[in-house]
Parts: C-alpha cells; structure tokens; sequence
C-alpha cells in the first residue's frame, strides 16, 4: 500500500521568503513521488515528479524538492515566494508505471506581502 | 490540445436523483482517472481505466456510483440516486499510460441538496 502525509494544512510566508511544504510517503515499492498545485477552481497542475533518477529535482516556477530515501521524505521548497505562489499543493506517490496517483490531503499555501 | 473537457462544471440536484458527469480525455491518452475532492476526506481516487477498460474501483464508494468508458474519447460518472454526502468536485484525469503526469480537468462542482 502506498500514502503520503503532508505536514502541515496551512502554511503562511511573506513574499520573498523561503516555502517549505513537507511531505512524507509510504510505499512497498520504490515510489515515484509527484507535487501538484492547484489554483481556485482549477484542476490540478504537475510541479515536479521523481521516478528514481536525479534525487533533487527541478520544477516549474522555481519550485524543486528532494528525496530522501532514510527519512521517507519528499519536502518541497522554493528560495523566494510570490504572491502568484498562493495555491494548494499537493504531494503524491504512485507504484512505477502504474499511472495511479495516491494523493495527500494537501496544503495551502499563503504569501503575505 | 483543449485539454480534459468536464462537463457539467457545476450540478446542482436533489437528494435522490440521478446524476451522470462527463469526462472527455485529450487526444491520444490512454489511461483516465476519476478523482472526488472534499475538503474532509481530500483528493480520493474512485476508478481509473486503461485502454477503456476499469483496472481499479476499489475507489468507488458504493454501487450507487458507477462510470463507464464506451470508447477512448468519452468517459461518464453516475450516481444513482445521489445522497447530500456525494457533494464534492469531481475531477477527471487523463494520461499516457505507463506516463505518471496526469492532467486534470477543472472539475464539476456537483451539490445534492
């Protein structure tokens, strides 16, 4: 079975300030592990994935996370927040190949000015 | 590509009434996903089918939900009849299977009043 929990339902920053959203996955195969965002009344956006190539990956709009096997974690982060970061974001697991995307509960993410 | 095409994008009907939603894939992907999104129970998902067949339902909550994929442009989404609880936006999915970047429609806002 696989799950992923994310750590946090809210998260405020200022604009300009380090984003942290933290996710934490279970899985009895080797995961590919995703971050989706998702904009007020819009479908769901792929950030980034990972599927057991470069550990530290890069996504769209300045947005990368990493996976860390020994902790189970795939935190997503981004140096310096815009207000146009203001979403919910998802992390997600799937089985390799399966296409089938188990989601977290998300969290939501704030940006002050 | 005009992307995953939900419609209705908002249903509103009465406890005990029939109501089907529709889901049109982009163009050549071959695996598609039902999704519910509440904001207690978060991203779940119902069914996904490959090659318009359904490889997974354990996601569907009861016989009163069912979905149907008659060919590879058009899938639907009935509940029959629906409860206040089916009150939820219910996102479609498609994808290239064995490909894990899932695109999303905007979603069909469905209340049962």
């Amino acid at each position: 079975a696989q799950s992923v929990t994310q750590l946090g339902s809210h998260v405020s920053v200022s604009e300009g300030a380090l984003v942290l959203l933290r996710c934490n996955y279970s899985s009895s195969v080797p995961p590919y592990l995703f971050w989706y965002v998702q904009y007020p009344n819009q479908g769901l956006q792929l950030l980034l994935k990972y599927t057991s190539a470069a550990t530290l990956v890069k996504g769209i709009n300045g947005f990368e996370a990493e996976f860390k096997k020994s902790e189970t974690s795939f935190h997503l982060t981004k140096p310096s927040a815009h207000m146009s970061d203001a979403a919910e974001y998802f992390c997600a697991v799937s089985g390799p190949g399966t296409g089938k995307l188990i989601f977290g509960q998300g969290t939501t993410l704030q940006v002050k000015p | 590509d005009a992307g995953v095409i939900q419609s209705p994008r908002h249903e509103v009907t009465e406890m005990g009434q029939e109501v089907t939603l529709r889901c049109k894939p982009i163009s050549g992907h071959n695996s598609l996903f039902w999704y519910r999104q509440t904001m207690m129970r978060g991203l779940e998902l119902l069914i996904y089918f490959n090659n318009n067949v359904p490889i997974d339902d354990s996601g569907m909550p009861e016989d009163r939900f069912s979905a149907k994929m008659p060919n590879a442009s058009f899938s639907t989404l009935k509940i029959q009849p629906s409860e206040p609880r089916d009150s939820a936006v219910y996102f479609c999915a498609s994808s290239l299977k064995g490909r894990e970047k899932l695109f999303f429609g905007s979603g069909t806002q469905l209340s049962v009043l």
